[in-house]
């Protein structure tokens, strides 16, 4: 298996731009994440979905930021319009529903490193 | 609220013995995982405990006591490539993991 697909790697744009992540997860895995992490805050959770379902959105951080799952393999976490203090790595990570660890275990992608200027 | 607490930093020797505890305050409760994290790499998923007492996997332990909202990582015998995050992970209701803010793990010859 693949993994968990994110791109790009690095994200380098302008305050103002729109920007989009994406993510491919794992086939097979009913539950996708979408987390930030940074120094001063730490790994945050974004939102997940359940079978392409958005389930919990709270941690979305303003309406700039929007996240879509149209398919099982695919998902986007859009920034419109992107801030600096939007700079972070951003994950996705997916997991089973059920699994050896009770499907606890997430695995995570490579991220995504965005820098806004 | 939720919270989970860990030291922020820990230096060890290798083949040494060192202990990472996280404490935490949750509602609806599962259990607790661990994930380790490389500079500039995703976390890993290392263990998962959702009752009480010791789970080994090799040189990696993890403990839990449900009634003192408390966990600990335990690794044996450092090497160098254990220089890492350590970051333990609340499981909850609806499969949200809340992780906390990670201990940085410094290994020294």
């Amino acid at each position: 298996d693949a993994g968990v697909i994110q791109s790009p790697r690095h994200e380098v744009t302008e305050m103002g731009q729109e920007v989009t992540l994406r993510c491919k997860p794992i086939s097979g895995h009913d539950y996708l994440f979408w987390y930030r992490q940074t120094m001063m805050r730490g790994l945050e959770l974004l939102i997940y979905f359940n079978n392409n379902v958005p389930i919990d959105d709270s941690g979305m951080p303003e309406d700039r930021f929007s996240a879509k799952m149209p398919n099982a393999s695919f998902s986007t976490l859009k920034i419109q319009p992107s801030e600096p203090r939007d700079s972070a790595v951003y994950f996705c990570a997916s997991s089973l529903a059920s699994g050896t660890s009770g499907g606890r275990e997430q695995f995570f992608g490579p991220g995504t490193r965005l820098t806004v200027l | 609220g939720q919270s989970l607490e860990q030291p922020s930093e820990v230096t060890a020797v290798e083949g040494a013995i060192v202990q990472i505890n996280c404490t935490y305050q949750t509602s609806g409760f599962y259990g607790l995982s661990w994930y380790q994290q490389h500079d500039g790499g995703a976390p890993t998923f290392l263990s998962y405990n959702a009752l009480d007492g010791l789970e080994e996997t090799g040189r990696f332990s993890s403990f839990l006591s449900r009634s003192d909202s408390y966990g600990y990582l335990l690794l044996q015998e450092l090497q160098m490539k254990d220089s890492a995050s350590y970051f333990c992970a609340v499981y909850q209701a609806g499969t949200a993991l809340i992780f906390g803010k990670g201990t940085t793990l410094s290994v020294s010859s």
